[in-house]
């Protein structure tokens, strides 16, 4: 059974904090993803990575960096938060790359920015 | 690059009806399909796929059909129960972007 944790359910920061995001593997999958999920806006990626130290912008980086110095650990940081930086946030892997076979999500975790 | 339409955004149906939720893409090099069902809370779990080299595909009371040349896939959910209940999402993948692209979402509320 795959299993994507991802290291915070909730967290609430301040405006201007620096968030970090994890998220661990226990596949070996190569391909890992970061999504944000609002209401009516579906699934948005963020960022995505095919390798370890590798990392490719998805549709809206604006604000994100990731970090994936391992290839079980993905990681997504906001440098300096923001309110519309409210979400939740999904971590995905995937054995196969391409855009092609199944994604197994984290439970995600729901960030709100005061 | 793809561009992915879903409709509708929501959707009540009575128990032991069927669903239908429609999807549209726009990167002719897309060649994958899956959906995922997200219930309330969880996250988000793939329940069917479809590649670009058929037309169709059944898993019990769900399938999924392709039109490549109009560029839609469905998800057809048959004889529907109160345990369908969940946000349906489609995707695209395979394309130019070499990564998934995902629809708004349809909420599907069975009605008992």
């Amino acid at each position: 059974d795959v299993k994507v944790t991802q290291s915070s359910r909730y967290l609430v920061k301040r405006t201007g904090e620096k968030v970090f995001l994890e998220c661990v593997q226990d596949m070996d999958h190569e391909n890992m993803f970061w999504y944000r999920q609002d209401p009516g806006l579906g699934l948005r990626l963020i960022y995505f990575s095919y390798d370890v130290k590798m990392k490719e912008k998805g549709d809206i980086p604006e604000g994100y960096s990731v970090s994936r110095e391992k290839k079980e650990r993905f990681s997504l940081i906001l440098e300096s938060a923001s309110t519309n930086q409210t979400s939740m946030y999904l971590c995905a892997s995937s054995l196969l790359g391409q855009g092609s076979g199944e994604l197994f999500f984290g439970e995600g975790s729901r960030l709100t920015v005061l | 690059g793809e561009n992915v339409e879903q409709h509708p955004s929501t959707l009540s149906v009575q128990e032991g009806d069927s669903a239908v939720i429609k999807c549209t893409y726009s990167d002719s090099a897309s060649n994958y399909f899956p959906w995922y069902k997200q219930e309330l809370g969880k996250r988000p779990q793939l329940i069917i796929d479809i590649r670009s080299n058929v037309g169709e595909k059944k898993d019990q009371r769900i399938a999924v059909t392709l039109n490549k040349t109009a560029k839609h896939f469905s998800l057809h959910i048959t004889e529907t129960q109160p345990e369908d209940s969940a946000v349906y999402f489609c995707a695209a993948g395979g394309n130019t972007g070499n990564q998934f692209y995902f629809g708004t979402g349809t909420s599907l509320t069975v009605i008992p």
